[in-house]
C-alpha cells in the first residue's frame, strides 16, 4: 500500500520559519519531491530529495531520511506570498503518489 | 520555460454529457499525465502515457478513458459524465526518469487545471 501523511493545516508569523514534516509509507521509493500550490493555480516544483540529508535552495531547504519514512520542507524568513498549500509527492515504481498537501497560512 | 496548457479553465457540463479535456505541452517531453484534485483527497492519478499512442491505468481511471494521438497531446475523456466526477483537472507532463546527480530529470511541470463541474 501507499501511505503519505501531512499536516492539514499550519500557520506562522512573517519573517518567522516553518517546518512542514511529511511521512511516508510506498511501495518502492526512487525519489521525494516537493510542489508549492497558490489558491486556484498550478503546483510548482520546489525541491527534490533522493538521498539522506539536507539540500537547500535559497530560503527553502527539505529533508530527507529514508530509513525513517520522513521528510520536511523548511522555509525560513517567511514572507506573505508563501502562503499556500504545499505537497509532499513520492516517486514510487512509475508514478508519484501526492499527499493531501499542507495548507500553510502566514499571518503579518 | 515549460508551457503546460489546458483547453478550459472552467467547464459546466451536464450528467451523460461526453466531455473533452485536452492538453498540450511545448517541451518535447515523453511523459504526460492526468490528476483530478479534490478537498481532503489530494492529487490522485488517472491516465498516464510514456509515449505516444500508449497509455496506463492510474489510481483511479474508472470512468475515464484516454487518447494521446501526437506527443505533444493528451486528452482527457468522460464517455458519460457523472456528478461525481466535479472536480478539479490538472495536466502535468515530464521527461522520463534518469536519476542523475544534480537532480531529477521527470520533474513534473503542471497545466493551470480545468474546474469541472456537472449538474
Amino acid at each position: 500500500g501507499q501511505n503519505i501523511d501531512q499536516p492539514t493545516e499550519m500557520t506562522a508569523t512573517e519573517g518567522a520559519i516553518v517546518q512542514i514534516n511529511c511521512t511516508y509509507q510506498t511501495s518502492g521509493f526512487n525519489g521525494l519531491f516537493w510542489y508549492q500550490q497558490h489558491a486556484g493555480e498550478a503546483p510548482t516544483f520546489l525541491s527534490y530529495n533522493v538521498l539522506d540529508g539536507l539540500e537547500e535552495k535559497g530560503r527553502f531547504s527539505s529533508f530527507l531520511s529514508r530509513s525513517k519514512g520522513y521528510s520536511y520542507l523548511l522555509l525560513k524568513e517567511l514572507q506573505m506570498k508563501d502562503s499556500a498549500s504545499y505537497l509532499c509527492a513520492v516517486r514510487g515504481f512509475q508514478k508519484l503518489v501526492f499527499g493531501t498537501g499542507t495548507r500553510l497560512l502566514v499571518s503579518p | 520555460d515549460v508551457k503546460v496548457t489546458q483547453s478550459s479553465r472552467y467547464l459546466v457540463k451536464r450528467t451523460g454529457e461526453k466531455v473533452f479535456l485536452e492538453c498540450v505541452q511545448d517541451m518535447d517531453h515523453e511523459n504526460m499525465f492526468w490528476y483530478r484534485q479534490d478537498p481532503g483527497l489530494g492529487l490522485r492519478l488517472i491516465y498516464f502515457s510514456y509515449d505516444v499512442k500508449m497509455k496506463e491505468k492510474g489510481d483511479i481511471p474508472e470512468g475515464y478513458s484516454v487518447s494521446r494521438e501526437k506527443k505533444e497531446r493528451f486528452s482527457l475523456i468522460l464517455e458519460s459524465a457523472s456528478t461525481n466526477q466535479t472536480s478539479m483537472y490538472l495536466c502535468a507532463s515530464s521527461f522520463h526518469f534518469l536519476r542523475r546527480e544534480e537532480g531529477p530529470t521527470d520533474t513534473q511541470y503542471f497545466g493551470p487545471g480545468t474546474r469541472l463541474t456537472v449538474l
